[in-house]
């Protein structure tokens, strides 16, 4: 199984300050089968990007992602208000998915 | 508009069954994999399980292994999860997630439900 590892556990910011998120694997992620999410109080997840880097339908182009291997990174280049909230990084290159344990990015 | 709506959960004693049900619309069920993926109440997400879009392919996480069964009825637009042996770890959020494939592994999930809270205690 492969474990997500994600960093900080939070990250406390202003809106308009750029947020760098981290998510590191314990094992190669193939092919770079590594999706972002993002969940808001008393809401389901949202797809933001998948395949490490390509975003989803209707997310807006602050929203970037990078990385291969085992380092992959959420970069949110300025913060909007709606933006603070819970961000999962998901593995889906074995047979076993595996999200990260979250990083809450919160109004400083 | 394309919908999961989730049903089924509720308080169930340990080592007793429950079954959920996820209705899918606004899109052709079987044209894609489906997942349920869970969350403890103020944990994060876990992954439980997958279908293909034929149920030829079906992975489970360690932890329900043996326990539960996931299953789809195409002519339904319906995800199924069978949940036997329960046990207090498995009380959480359940959500119903559609793959952006048909098959469960090698693609994020773009669609998910509300999810159904399902509690083992005594």
């Amino acid at each position: 199984e492969i474990v997500l590892t994600q960093s900080p556990g939070t990250l406390s910011l202003s809106p308009g300050e750029r947020a760098t998120l981290s998510c590191r694997a314990s094992q190669s992620v193939s092919s770079n089968y590594l999706a972002w999410y993002q969940q808001k109080p008393g809401q389901a997840p949202r797809l933001l990007i998948y395949a490490a880097s390509i975003r989803a339908t209707g997310i807006p182009d602050r929203f970037s992602g990078s990385g291969s291997g085992t380092d992959f990174t959420l970069t949110i280049s300025r913060l909007e208000p709606e933006d603070f909230a819970v961000y999962y990084c998901q593995q889906y290159g074995s047979s076993l998915h595996t999200f990260g344990g979250g990083t809450k990015v919160e109004i400083k | 508009e394309v919908q999961l709506v989730e049903s089924g959960g509720g308080l169930v004693q340990p080592g007793r069954s429950l079954r959920l049900s996820c209705a899918a619309s606004g899109f052709t069920f079987d044209d894609y994999a489906m997942h349920w993926v869970r969350q403890a109440p103020g944990k994060g997400l876990e992954w439980v399980s997958g279908i293909s879009w034929n149920s030829g392919t079906i992975g489970y996480a360690d932890s329900v292994k043996g326990r539960f069964t996931i299953s789809r009825d195409n002519a339904k637009n319906s995800l199924y999860l069978q949940m036997n042996s329960l046990r207090p770890e498995d009380t959480a959020l359940y959500y119903c997630a559609r793959d952006m494939g048909s098959s469960p592994t090698h693609d994020a999930f773009d669609i998910w439900g509300q999810g159904t809270m399902v509690t083992v205690s005594s």
